[in-house]
């Protein structure tokens, strides 16, 4: 595709449920990042995965956020138990190596009742 | 770890007048310096990037200025135009890397014809 695609676009889900966030990235672009945004908050750095690999998970909140990606391209980012305080926009990034410029998705806004 | 001063938060001008959006940052090794942005409800856009071994950068209409003594950076739009307004972010690599992005909290540029 031509951008990072991320889905759902919208998720609202109640207090305590699971979700799953998607994000495929730009084709051949072995970084991936995940990131969140608060309302009118800058992003916050949650996950960098190298390949499958994730060298760096120091942002994820609390153990109930985990990340997989599979086959050196599609990204999935899963919250547990979700919380309002989750609520937030979360946004996915890819870029050809470490070392060059990060490219967007649309995020995913995700509400919690 | 990294932190990043974003200054305004908020900036109006008039069309045709000069934007300028500074931002500091904390950690000595950072070496990447973005700028991306993000129109209401958009994915965030690089506009400019800059590393630590240059000293300015000019695209058209704007230029990214780094002073890495001071550590501090700007962002500069001459000629500002409406289709300018948005949220300007800029970011900073923590630790050296570049992967790892520490964002300011964003400027709401607003352009008035």
């Amino acid at each position: 595709g031509a951008g990072v695609s991320q889905s759902p676009s919208n998720k609202v889900t109640e207090k305590g449920k699971d979700v799953e966030l998607r994000c495929d990235p730009i084709s051949g672009h072995t970084a991936l990042y995940w990131y969140r945004q608060s309302l009118g908050q800058g992003l916050e750095f949650l996950i960098y995965f190298q390949g499958n690999s994730a060298p760096d998970k120091s942002g994820l909140p609390s153990d109930r956020f985990s990340a997989e990606r599979t086959g050196g391209s599609v990204s999935t980012l899963t919250i547990q138990r979700t919380q309002q305080e989750d609520s937030a926009v979360y946004l996915c990034a890819s870029s050809p190596s470490q070392s060059q410029p990060q490219h967007f998705g649309d995020g995913t806004r995700l509400s919690i009742l | 770890g990294e932190n990043v001063e974003q200054h305004p938060s908020t900036l109006s001008v008039q069309e045709g007048d000069s934007a300028v959006i500074k931002c500091t940052y904390s950690d000595s090794a950072s070496n990447y310096f973005p700028w991306y942005k993000q129109e209401l409800g958009k994915r965030p856009q690089l506009i400019i990037d800059i590393r630590s071994n240059v000293g300015e950068k000019k695209d058209q209409r704007i230029a990214v200025t780094l002073n890495k003594t001071a550590k501090h950076f700007s962002l500069h739009i001459t000629e500002t135009q409406p289709e300018d307004s948005a949220v300007y972010f800029c970011a900073a690599s923590a630790g050296g890397s570049n992967y790892k992005l520490t964002f300011g909290k964003g400027t709401l540029l607003t352009v008035n014809p």
